[in-house]
């Protein structure tokens, strides 16, 4: 299995401001997701972050608004821009198991824009 | 467009019942996951279905897949109260990588 830390765990913000949120992994994994659970809603995939090359967004994120790095195959960061509150949400990283045996997440950052 | 669609949506049972969770998906699937929440948590993965017929038990929860149907089912067994939580299929769309499309979630509460 995988052990995945993110931080910070929670983080209150102003409007307009931007925040990072790190991902490390314990071991070296290919592959390396974004999602968002909004409060009390499913989660929604943001991007798939891809080590040496740009992230593939999903439909309705863009790069310049989620900004996404994969420097190694055991850290990724994920940039919240230009906040507004329709961005207060849980943001989760997510990696594949060593033999695709399942996926596992990370604890979450719980960020609230006000 | 995957979708899939999760019901019941909300779940109130008493201790000691049994009941089944539903999970119905619209196009092929390399995969089904089910995954656990717990209030302010993380996920917590459940079962990983991989093939028609599949179906995985683990405690009181057993997890099957008929990928004929495209449903997958998640049943509960003599519910106990450490059961209650919010309960997510997840499947992974025909060539996504591993990415994956979720039901909205059911949640669940056994009372005494």
């Amino acid at each position: 299995s995988a052990v995945i830390s993110q931080k910070p765990s929670r983080d209150i913000c102003q409007r307009g401001t931007s925040l990072t949120i790190q991902c490390q992994v314990d071991s070296q994994v290919t592959m390396m997701f974004w999602y968002r659970q909004q409060p009390g809603q499913s989660l929604t995939l943001i991007a798939t972050a891809n080590q040496g090359s740009e992230a593939t967004y999903e439909s309705g994120f863009v790069i310049d608004k989620f900004p996404i790095s994969r420097p190694n195959l055991t850290f990724s960061t994920l940039t919240v821009s230009n906040m507004s509150p329709e961005d207060s949400s849980i943001y989760l990283c997510s990696v594949v198991g060593d033999f695709a045996d399942t996926q596992y997440f990370g604890p979450g950052t719980r960020l609230t824009v006000l | 467009e995957l979708k899939v669609e999760q019901n019941p949506l909300f779940l109130s049972m008493q201790e000691g019942k049994n009941y089944t969770i539903y999970c119905n998906y619209s196009t092929t699937s390399d995969r089904l996951y089910w995954y656990r929440q717990d209030p302010g948590k993380s996920l917590e993965s459940l079962f990983v279905l991989l093939s028609n017929g599949a179906v995985k038990q683990e405690g009181r929860l057993m997890a099957s897949l008929d990928t004929k149907a495209r449903l997958s089912t998640l049943h509960i067994t003599a519910a106990v109260h450490d059961l209650s939580a919010t309960y997510f299929c997840a499947v992974e769309g025909p060539g996504s990588g591993y990415a994956l499309n979720f039901g909205k979630g059911t949640s669940l509460l056994v009372t005494p």
